[in-house]
Formats: C-alpha cells, sequence, structure tokens
C-alpha cells in the first residue's frame, strides 16, 4: 500500500455540487497537508494541519474546507464547487525532520 | 508559491548539462529540495540539502546553495531523456514545503 493515500484520482463534478477529496497516510506523522496545483503556478498550500487539533489555513484557503478526522486521516472539501477549482490536488504528510511524502493526486475537473 | 522563483523553462540536448536556478527568501528553512514531476505522475523527492552545506553531490545531480544570496541551483550532468520533467524547489517556512512555480525541462535526443 501507498504511504499516501488519495481518493478518488479522477473526478468530474457539476459547478455547485459539494465534493470531499479523501487522504489517509500510513507514514504516522502528525501533520498533513493539501495541495493545489495549476499549471504554470506550481503547487500552492490550501490547508494544513499540524496535528489533530490544528487545522490552518494555507495561501488559497477560499472556497475549501477540511476536516482532520484522525493522525492518517485528513479530507478537504468544495462546498460549492466552480469550474477554477479544476486542478491537480495532492495531500502531503511530514516535516523538515523527517521528509515529506505526497500522495498520487486528485484530478479533479469542474464542468 | 510566490516567494520562491524560478524560470520557466529549458530545453537541452541529451548528455549535456543542465541547471535549473531559484531564489528562495525564507532564511530560517533548514532544508531546501528539489522535486521531479514526470508528466502524468505526481511529485518525487529529487534532493535536497542543509542549510548549513554550501554543496551537495548525489550522482548526477550537484545542488549548490548560496545562503547570502538565497539562490539554489540544481544541476544534472549527462541529461537524459528520463529526466524530462517539471523541477520544483522549495523552501519550509514555519515547516511547510512553499514550493516555486517549476521549471520545466525538455530533452532533446
Amino acid at each position: 500500500d501507498a504511504d499516501v493515500t488519495q481518493t478518488p484520482r479522477n473526478r468530474i463534478t457539476k459547478t455547485g455540487k459539494r465534493i470531499m477529496l479523501e487522504c489517509s497516510q500510513t507514514k504516522g506523522h502528525d501533520r498533513m497537508y493539501w495541495y493545489r496545483q495549476d499549471p504554470g503556478l506550481g503547487l500552492r498550500l490550501i490547508y494544513y494541519s499540524f496535528d489533530v487539533k490544528d487545522i490552518n489555513k494555507g495561501e488559497i484557503s477560499d472556497g475549501y474546507s477540511v476536516s482532520r478526522q484522525a493522525q492518517a486521516k485528513f479530507s478537504l472539501s468544495l462546498e460549492s464547487a466552480i469550474p477554477n477549482q479544476t486542478a491537480l490536488y495532492f495531500c502531503a504528510t511530514g516535516g523538515q525532520d523527517y521528509g515529506y511524502t505526497f500522495g498520487s493526486g486528485t484530478r479533479l475537473t469542474v464542468v | 508559491g510566490e516567494d520562491v522563483e524560478q524560470s520557466l523553462f529549458l530545453s537541452v540536448r541529451e548528455g549535456d548539462s543542465s541547471v535549473i536556478n531559484c531564489t528562495y527568501t525564507d532564511s530560517s528553512s533548514t532544508y531546501l529540495y528539489w522535486y521531479k514531476q514526470e508528466p502524468g505522475a505526481g511529485l518525487q523527492l529529487l534532493t535536497y540539502i542543509f542549510s548549513n552545506m554550501d554543496m551537495k553531490q548525489d550522482q548526477r545531480l550537484t545542488v549548490l546553495l548560496n545562503k547570502k544570496d538565497k539562490h539554489l541551483s540544481l544541476r544534472i550532468a549527462d541529461t537524459q531523456t528520463g529526466d524530462s520533467a517539471i523541477y520544483f524547489c522549495a523552501e519550509t517556512p514555519g515547516d511547510r514545503l512553499a514550493f516555486g512555480k517549476g521549471n520545466q525541462v525538455v530533452v532533446i535526443p
């Protein structure tokens, strides 16, 4: 099994729908992150969590929410999806002392 | 990624050396990283350098760090077609990864 698993791998959804992207990790790290990748813009941080009771906004949190259900699980929600949220989303876990591990990504298309 | 700057595109002939540059802003980053993303794939950690080092060599990869100028570079020797990818540098402000916009490297056979 992968260290960081993201589901679904691909998703097409309609404008206005609520959608949840899920992430689970088996690394045993407290810290988890959600990033969004757009062509030419690199990866931008949406939300991050340093432990189960800690949630922090990243640089582009508007339109997104997160839930840290357990140390191993960190989900990202789009309450009302819009087309400019079409992107590749990555979940990661780790920190400077032990490195960062990324999931394979979720490709989301909002039509 | 607005605090980490990278140039966007590099074309190189197979067998030549590639050099990718990056300027970062966070002087407190303990480590600085290079990630590779092949077409349609996720992110792969390529190498990293500890902030108290000036240089790190790992097989065909050489990382140079100039802390005074906050400049990081990655040199790939004997570039192969499998090196065609997007390369991201990243700093770690507050123990979070902050990425540059990426540099696409195209290797011409």
